[in-house]
């Protein structure tokens, strides 16, 4: 069975922090995804990435960057927080032609 | 440019009814069609998905039926249960998966 792990279930950080946000999967997926969940938004795609060292803009990528160092994982990253980024943050993975599989989610609050 | 319109926002069913949830979508490049199911505190799973060559896949009390011409697709769940209350997500894709905004569904016991 595929999991897909985010580090932190809840975090609280304050505004003008840089703030990482870390997932693993054990799968050897190539794909993974970063998006945030809002009421009434919806799942809206920050960024994601088909390949170690790859990276590419989904939707709403202002404000937040990326690592994939090692296929396994990849880091979201929030520069300098702002309250406008608090939300739940869900990771993903998947294979070509394959459904995504998601973490549980980060739930984040910037103070 | 909102290329999924999903329908209801939200939807409350008697136990033992029919729930359906819409999907319409603008793409016709879209080559793959899941619905998927939230539950407080967790992330979205794949619940049932489908392929455009074919109108319809039943799983259960769940089925998706397709029509191509309308682009659209929808997700009946037969039956409602109390553990059937979620948030549901059409997701159709081609390279790059595009979500619904949601339905929250509740079944009354």
């Amino acid at each position: 069975d595929v999991k897909v792990t985010q580090s932190s279930r809840y975090l609280v950080k304050r505004t003008g922090e840089k703030v990482f946000l870390e997932c693993v999967q054990d799968m050897d997926h190539e794909n993974m995804f970063w998006y945030r969940q809002d009421p009434g938004l919806g799942l809206r795609l920050i960024y994601f990435s088909y390949d170690v060292k790859m990276k590419e803009k989904g939707d709403i990528p202002e404000g937040y960057s990326v690592s994939r160092e090692k296929k396994e994982r990849f880091s979201l990253i929030l520069e300098s927080a702002s309250t406008n980024q608090t939300s739940m943050y869900l990771c993903a993975s998947k294979d070509s032609n394959q459904p995504q599989h998601f973490g549980d989610g980060t739930r984040l609050s910037i103070l | 440019q909102q290329q999924v319109k999903q329908s209801p926002q939200s939807l409350i069913v008697q136990k033992g009814g029919i729930s359906i949830i819409n999907c319409a979508y603008e793409n016709t490049a879209f080559d793959y069609f899941p619905w998927y199911q939230q539950f407080p505190g967790k992330g979205p799973a794949l619940l049932i998905a489908i392929r455009p060559d074919v109108s319809e896949k039943k799983e259960g009390r769940f089925t998706i039926s397709f029509n191509k011409s309308a682009k659209q697709f929808s997700l009946h769940i037969m039956d409602s249960q109390p553990g059937d209350s979620a948030t549901y997500f059409c997701a159709p894709r081609d390279d790059k998966i595009i979500f619904g905004k949601g339905t929250r569904l509740h079944i009354l016991p």
